[in-house]
């Protein structure tokens, strides 16, 4: 079965870069949420997408947008990168609406964000 | 604010042993509970999830209970082998209608073979 798919999964920058991590939720899933895990931390709620529209915001910097396209993928920019920013990004998706609604979260293996 | 806490944060237990995992939780209105298992470096796999109105979900050897009202769940995996070895974490969602999740810090199993 298809999963949560990001790209790229690996990504090195350097200070006050910009960086944009993408996501492609499962087929047919109507919510993507994107969370922060740094080193040795638990994942913490960044921002969230429902059928396109932004749904609920977290812990996310002024420093970082996010949206989501007309095909469901969604873009996490981050921008003036800091060394602190260094962390796995996860994106995961659900089905929150219709017949076959599952709440359940998927997540796909993340971005290592590098900033040195 | 929901407040996730998973003790111990660390369990080595020889190949074949119980595993029994705690979560707690300080807001009992909660939507449903994730367990997922996170290898090092690696995604989040999703193992359980209960929804609020349930007392557990089983699959194979992993077996999920939840009590609400306490702010409890608890994992247990039966017959552990080294494979099991990996960061175990659960998370809540608050509401229908709040769709983050409020994870705990894990809890990292070793299984000694």
């Amino acid at each position: 079965a298809a999963g949560v798919i990001q790209s790229p999964r690996h990504l090195i920058k350097e200070k006050r870069e910009t960086a944009t991590l993408k996501c492609y939720p499962i087929p047919r899933h109507d919510t993507v949420y994107w969370y922060q895990q740094g080193p040795g931390q638990d994942p913490q709620f960044l921002i969230s997408f429902y059928e396109k529209m932004q749904s609920d915001k977290g812990s996310i910097p002024d420093r970082f947008s996010a949206q989501q396209f007309s095909d469901y993928h969604s873009e996490l920019n981050m921008s003036s990168l800091e060394l602190g920013d260094s962390a796995l990004y996860f994106c995961a998706s659900s089905l929150l609406a219709g017949p076959k609604m599952n709440t359940e979260a998927f997540f796909g293996q993340g971005t290592r964000l590098t900033v040195v | 604010k929901q407040e996730v806490t998973q003790i111990p944060a660390a369990l080595s237990v020889p190949e074949g042993e119980n595993l029994v995992l705690n979560c707690s939780f300080t807001d009992s209105a909660i939507y449903n509970l994730q367990w997922f298992r996170q290898d090092p470096g690696k995604g989040l796999t999703s193992l359980l999830l209960i929804q609020s109105s349930q007392r557990e979900q089983t699959s194979g050897r992993l077996n999920a209970s939840l009590d609400k009202s306490s702010g409890r769940s608890t994992l247990y995996i039966a017959a552990s082998q080294p494979g099991d070895s990996a960061t175990y974490l659960c998370a809540v969602r608050p509401g229908s209608n709040d769709y983050k999740l409020s994870f705990g810090a894990g809890t990292t199993v070793t299984v000694r073979a």
